[in-house]
């Protein structure tokens, strides 16, 4: 079984800042990892994903996340933040051992970008 | 390539009467997930088809829910009974393929069980 804690629940930035929402895994088989935004009434949207090769992904809007096997942690960054990037970002697993490809969620992370 | 589409986006039912949400997935995807997400929490995985077989159904959350996906195209999750903890957001989502691990969500069902 895996498990995905997302240490902050909330996240407030002023426009133009840096972020680091933080993920934490655990699994007792390897792992791919995910991070997914959810807006205000709507569904979730893929934002990067790690499966293999290189540690540091990018992704959609400029935000990126950095694999780290040791640390079992995919924390997501960007480096200036805006406005229109305040949402609720999930970070996910899916384990490689078994067939459903089922995704296992965090509690989110609500970031709130002030002007 | 229109998206995965949910209805009704809402619905308010009273305890103890049935629902029925429905769920189109991207056409070319074989692949069909439901979640459930209660506030404040990240969607929990419900069971998954691929094409019309239902291949997990032990996380479905009581003997009142099933699942459905007749001839491998759109699905419905039906709650028989409702009580008011059934009250969350439903969200469904499509995959490709067995071998695909990227899914794509639709906007979700809203149930509110009063």
């Amino acid at each position: 079984a895996q498990s995905v804690t997302q240490l902050d629940s909330q996240v407030p930035v002023f426009e133009e800042a840096p972020v680091e929402l933080r993920c934490n895994y655990s699994s007792s088989v390897s792992v791919y990892l995910f991070w997914y935004v959810q807006y205000p009434n709507q569904g979730l949207q893929l934002l990067l994903k790690y499966l293999s090769g290189s540690t540091l992904v990018k992704g959609i809007n400029g935000f990126e996340a950095e694999f780290n096997k040791s640390q079992t942690s995919f924390h997501l960054r960007k480096p200036s933040v805006h406005i229109s990037d305040t949402a609720e970002y999930f970070c996910a697993v899916s384990d490689l051992a078994g067939s459903a490809r089922q995704l296992t969620f965090g509690s989110g992370t609500q970031l709130t970008v002030l002007p | 390539d229109t998206g995965v589409s949910q209805n009704p986006r809402h619905k308010i039912t009273k305890r103890g009467q049935n629902v029925t949400f429905r769920c189109d997935p991207i056409s070319e995807h074989n692949r069909l997930y439901w979640y459930r997400q209660t506030l404040g929490q990240g969607p929990e995985f419900l069971t998954y088809f691929q094409n019309e077989a239902q291949l997990e159904k032990s996380r479905l959350l009581s003997d009142r829910f099933s699942a459905e996906r007749p001839k491998g195209s759109f699905s419905t999750l039906e709650i028989q009974r409702t009580e008011q903890g059934d009250s969350a957001m439903y969200l469904c989502a499509s995959s490709l393929s067995a071998a695909s691990y990227e899914q794509y969500f639709g906007p979700g069902t809203r149930l509110t069980v009063t």
